[in-house]
């Protein structure tokens, strides 16, 4: 079975500008997660995403946003993007939507210059 | 409010070492989940261990072992006779099942062959 893909792996982005990342859960997986990774701040969660309604949200401006499709797969968007967007991107996908049973993808990494 | 905290920033270790992380955490839950993730240079996340907060025994993996002590709120990882591939960011995590996974800042552990 494929594990939770997303791409890009690597973006570079002028402040300002907006970005678009994708997730691929594992195949039968119906809920979608994503963390952002920081050197300073950690993993923080952003948002989670279940049967193309958003579930849980965590306490991130409104520059990030996020869907869900019927297939299951999810993207995340950032608008006018700042410095400190820089990080890494993870998504996880679970079967049911509960975090005991998460597999995580290989990260985006984005940089905004 | 959920919290994790790894009070080991960073730790060096020669190979062949036994090495603990540490991890304690904050919940007011009576039933979640502990967590502990490797993060190789790659940045995939990759599930070590999960314990529910009802089982209190320790576990042996090969090289890895956890100890779980509810009195002290610790979930601690040890892995026996260290190895080069070993070296990671180490995470320890905390869900009551229904939320977002909880991070600690992560342990980064380098073995020196």
């Amino acid at each position: 079975k494929a594990g939770v893909t997303q791409t890009p792996r690597y973006l570079i982005k002028t402040r300002g500008q907006q970005v678009t990342l994708s997730c691929s859960p594992i195949s039968g997986h119906r809920s979608v997660s994503w963390y952002q990774q920081t050197p300073g701040q950690g993993l923080q969660f952003l948002f989670e995403y279940f049967s193309e309604t958003q579930r849980n949200k965590g306490n991130f401006p409104g520059r990030f946003s996020g869907r869900q499709f019927s297939n299951s797969r999810s993207e995340m968007n950032v608008s006018t993007l700042e410095l400190g967007d820089s990080a890494l991107y993870l998504c996880a996908s679970s079967l049911g939507g509960k975090v005991y049973e998460q597999y995580f993808g290989p990260g985006t990494r984005l940089t905004v210059t | 409010a959920q919290k994790v905290t790894q009070a080991q920033t960073e730790i060096s270790v020669v190979e062949k070492e036994d090495v603990t992380l540490d991890c304690v955490y904050e919940t007011r839950d009576t039933t979640y989940y502990l967590f502990w993730y490797k993060q190789p240079p790659s940045g995939e996340l990759v599930f070590l261990i999960r314990r529910n907060s009802f089982d209190e025994q320790n576990e042996i993996s090969g090289r890895y072992s956890w100890n779980f002590q509810k009195s002290t709120s610790s979930f601690n990882f040890t892995i026996t006779a260290s190895q080069v591939v070993d070296s990671a960011v180490y995470f320890c995590a905390l869900s009551s099942g229904n939320t977002p996974l909880v991070f600690g800042k992560g342990t980064r552990l380098s073995v020196i062959a």
